[in-house]
């Protein structure tokens, strides 16, 4: 089973401050999703990874294979921003995503 | 285009009874799976449907079922249930079962269980 493992846990920051979420992983997977989750449960998928460095607007994410270990990224960090930010697994089979625990970001005015 | 649709989006139930649950996938989307999401924990695998088949199980306990019509919409169904079974519950749909499809999430179904 792949083990999941997301920091920090919470994470408060001021607004426009560059903001780093990591996520780490065990075994192999097929990809590794970014997503996040606002409250009242709604989650949107920010991004899929299988190599290398994505770029959506303010959002970054990176994974390194070899290290096991993705990264996101938010330049320029707005209150909107606040949110649950989720990593999960795609591995080989049919069994669905392993999720990590989730960060808790809050961005303060 | 609609997104991915759930119904109903709050339910409250008493222990013993059981629920259904409805999802409707993306247009064009043939592959459904259902996440149970506790408050506080990240979502957990329960099931994965592709063209009416169950093609993926989690580890939750035979009270727990689903299934996949022709219209590729889905329904997850929970016999006897437990305080435990309080979650949100969310179906995320993509095109096909492979793993680097990506998936989209529904809004989710708050199931209180009392």
């Amino acid at each position: 089973k792949n083990e999941v493992e997301q920091s920090p846990q919470n994470l408060t920051a001021q607004e426009g401050e560059f903001i780093t979420i990591n996520c780490s992983y065990s075994v192999g997977i097929s990809a590794l999703h970014w997503l996040q989750q606002h409250p009242g449960g709604g989650i949107v998928s920010l991004f899929m990874l299988s190599s290398g460095k994505k770029k959506h607007g303010r959002l970054i994410a990176t994974i390194n294979i070899q290290e096991k270990h993705s990264s996101l990224h938010i330049t320029a960090s707005h209150p909107r921003d606040s949110a649950v930010y989720i990593c999960a697994l795609s591995g080989g089979g049919a069994d669905g995503l392993t999720f990590g625990k989730g960060t808790h970001l809050i961005i303060q005015p | 285009d609609a997104g991915v649709t759930q119904s109903p989006t709050h339910l409250i139930k008493t222990r013993g009874q059981h629920v259904t649950l409805r999802c409707s996938p993306i247009s064009g989307h043939k592959s459904v799976s259902w996440y149970q999401q506790v408050l506080g924990q990240g979502p957990q695998f329960i099931f994965q449907y592709y063209e009416k088949e169950e093609r993926g199980r989690g580890n939750f306990p035979d009270r727990f079922s689903a299934r996949q019509f022709p219209n590729y919409s889905s329904e997850l169904n929970v016999n006897a249930l437990l305080l435990g079974d309080s979650a949100l519950y969310l179906c995320a749909s993509r095109f096909a079962s492979v793993p680097y499809n990506e998936q989209f999430f529904g809004p989710g179904t708050r199931l209180t269980v009392l």
